[in-house]
């Protein structure tokens, strides 16, 4: 187990394209998150996943984001369209929720979106 | 609405000097609090989770506390290295892994 993967690990794109991030969590985790980081700021909360159920979006999650999680393992976040705004550190993270949750979220090593 | 502080902003050390990174939060009700360090332009690596029923957690050279009542947490880090330059950021969890961080303290150990 390498732990959460993410990518690709850089994108840079041009405004008005869309792209699309993929992340891998811990084998056996069935809650994965997303944050996104702007530069100098702590990382803030845009979506989760429990098994294939997204059960909370953040305000900063536009209708130009989506994220799924098809079969309860991988998620994609896409986003169409992109602004230069949206130009940051996306992070996934993933947890194992049971009877003993203590709440530990474990990142990925995140991707970096620059939108010219 | 959780909200996060941390200070200060940034710090500047000695190698071998013990320090401490303050962290404050708005809701008491927190599920945990944990600690990360980030390396510039890498993820977060976990370093410490206190639970909300717990006081304080520490792990080699690294403890951190959690006082409730007063909305505070400290990292404290003893004989600070070079290698521990990084960014700290501490963040309030709820029960379903909702983290809420701070900014983050930029530390900097010089030899």
């Amino acid at each position: 187990d390498t732990g959460v993967s993410q990518d690709p690990r850089h994108k840079i794109t041009k405004r008005g394209q869309n792209v699309t991030f993929r992340c891998d969590p811990i084998s056996e985790h069935n809650r994965l998150y997303w944050y996104r980081q702007t530069l100098g700021q702590g990382p803030e909360f845009l979506t989760y996943f429990q098994n294939e159920a997204q059960l909370e979006k953040s305000r900063l999650l536009s209708d130009r984001f989506s994220a799924e999680r098809p079969k309860g393992s991988f998620s994609t976040l896409e986003i169409q369209r992109t602004e230069q705004g949206d130009s940051a550190m996306y992070l996934c993270a993933s947890s194992l929720f049971g009877r003993s949750n203590t709440g530990e979220l474990f990142f990925g090593e995140g991707s970096r979106l620059t939108v010219l | 609405k959780q909200e996060v502080t941390q200070i200060p902003a940034a710090l500047s050390v000695p190698e071998g000097e013990n320090l401490v990174l303050n962290c404050s939060f708005t809701d008491s009700a927190i599920y945990n609090l944990q600690w990360f360090r980030q390396d510039p332009g890498k993820g977060l690596t976990s370093l410490l989770l206190i639970q909300s029923s717990q006081r304080e957690q520490t792990s080699g050279r690294l403890n951190a506390s959690l006082d409730k009542s007063s909305g505070r947490s400290t990292l404290y880090i003893a004989a600070s290295q070079p290698g521990d330059s990084a960014t700290y950021l501490c963040a309030g969890g709820t029960s379903y892994g909702k983290l809420t961080f701070g900014q983050g303290t930029i530390l900097t150990v010089h030899p």
